[in-house]
């Protein structure tokens, strides 16, 4: 089974701060990926990343940024936490296959308070 | 735009009923569809891919029509274990020999009461 590792179920900042989300997949996945999901909005792609050191933009990239030194593991920075990014945020990995997508698999995410 | 559109319910059925929900989407180049599902405050979790010729798995089934764009997922025999959200998922392709994104809908809310 794959396995998403997130680092935090339950994160409590303030604002300003420089706040890191890890995430950590163990079946050699390419791709990865971080979302954030608000009630009403559905899950929004802040981030991707489908090689090491390989980063695109997703839809909501504002005040975000990420990194993927390594291929196991994908971090998601807020640079200055504001309120609004109070949210859950939800990493996955999938498999690259050419042409053919593959279904993502989730972490369990991270409940994200700015206070 | 990019734009998967679900009914975002609540459907409230009883125990044994049979429900089906559909979706639809903008990208008529997609190739992949997937039904996920989501139980309240955990993580989107891959129910079943969603292929051309339409596949069965148990008492879901899910079926695709690319000429008008939708898919749609139907239950049978609904349990109340299978109260959550199902999250509708299409690909949608920034650029070859990037990584194909998935477009999520905002979901369909199933209640089964018994």
């Amino acid at each position: 089974d794959v396995k998403v590792t997130q680092s935090s179920r339950y994160l409590v900042k303030r604002t300003g701060e420089k706040v890191f989300l890890e995430c950590v997949q163990d079946m050699d996945h390419e791709n990865m990926f971080w979302y954030r999901q608000d009630p009403g909005l559905g899950l929004r792609l802040i981030y991707f990343s489908y090689d090491v050191k390989m980063k695109e933009k997703g839809d909501i990239p504002e005040g975000y940024s990420v990194s993927r030194e390594k291929k196991e593991r994908f971090s998601l920075i807020l640079e200055s936490a504001s309120t609004n990014q109070t949210s859950m945020y939800l990493c996955a990995s999938s498999l690259w296959a050419g042409t053919d997508n593959q279904p993502q698999h989730f972490g369990d995410g991270t409940r994200l308070s700015i206070l | 735009r990019k734009e998967v559109e679900q009914d975002p319910g609540p459907f409230n059925v009883p125990e044994g009923a049979t429900v089906a929900f559909n979706c639809t989407y903008s990208n008529s180049a997609s190739q992949s569809f997937f039904w996920y599902r989501q139980d309240c405050r955990k993580e989107p979790k891959l129910l079943m891919s969603v292929y051309s010729s339409g596949n069965e798995d148990g008492r879901f089934t899910a079926q695709l029509n690319r000429a008008s764009q939708y898919i749609s997922l139907l239950i049978r025999d609904s349990k109340l274990s299978d109260s959550a959200t199902y999250l509708c998922v299409v690909d949608w392709t920034v650029w070859s020999g990037s990584a194909r994104q998935l477009t999520f809908g905002s979901g369909t809310q199933l209640t089964v009461l018994p």
